[in-house]
């Protein structure tokens, strides 16, 4: 069964430090892999998404993530933390035969201190 | 375009009652996914609809139903309610064609059993 693991249940960095949030995967073939943020009694907004091609993705607000075949990973980084960056963010990959039922991590939240 | 919204944002319900959750796509969206998100399991999928027919479901209970409607507005509904209900009920749209497109989350409806 596919498995999304997120290792950070949370993680504190000072404004303007740079940030890697870790997520491995647990899949037969190479699926659709996402990351998510959720502030509080928000939705999920995507950041970024990976189908194919280049390994090193840039999403949103300054948001990049690199996915690493052979380590079934797909980290995401920011050089430098806003203090709005603060918010929960979610891992999550589809399989590529049915995208739309998307397996999600457990998350990891992440607090900005000034 | 408006986003995905979702009617109440918040309810309360007792336990053995029943309640229906209601989900308005962006506009041209056929697809719509409902997921499940609760401290102790993360976000889960339910089900997803499209053209008025279920095409995939989760791992839920028979008390967990949806359907959609010809506008593409989607009803979840849970039946004889329990504690392990409480949650957020997450609602996302999806335009259709090509391999795969982003899913588009609504802010929520949090689901109190009391």
């Amino acid at each position: 069964a596919q498995s999304v693991t997120q290792p950070d249940i949370h993680i504190t960095v000072s404004e303007g430090a740079s940030l890697e949030l870790r997520c491995n995967y647990s899949y037969g073939a190479t699926p659709y892999l996402f990351w998510y943020v959720q502030s509080p009694g928000q939705g999920l907004q995507l950041l970024l998404k990976y189908f194919s091609g280049d390994t090193l993705v840039q999403g949103i607000k300054g948001f990049e993530a690199e996915f690493k075949r052979s380590q079934s990973s797909f980290n995401l980084r920011k050089p430098s933390v806003h203090w709005s960056d603060a918010a929960e963010y979610f891992c999550a990959v589809a399989p590529r035969e049915y995208g739309n039922k998307l397996v999600f991590g457990a998350g990891t939240i992440l607090r900005v201190k000034s | 375009k408006a986003g995905v919204t979702q009617t109440p944002r918040y309810l309360i319900k007792t336990r053995g009652q029943q309640v229906t959750l209601s989900c308005s796509p962006i506009s041209g969206h056929r697809s719509v996914s409902w997921y499940q998100q609760t401290p102790g399991q993360g976000l889960q999928f339910l089900f997803e609809y499209f053209s008025e027919t279920q095409r995939n479901k989760g791992n839920f209970p028979g008390r967990f139903s949806g359907r959609q409607f010809s506008n593409s507005r989607s009803e979840m509904n849970v039946s004889t309610l329990e504690l392990g209900d409480s949650a957020l009920y997450l609602c996302a749209s999806r335009p259709t064609g090509g391999n795969y497109n982003e899913q588009f989350f609504g802010p929520g409806t949090r689901l109190t059993v009391l």
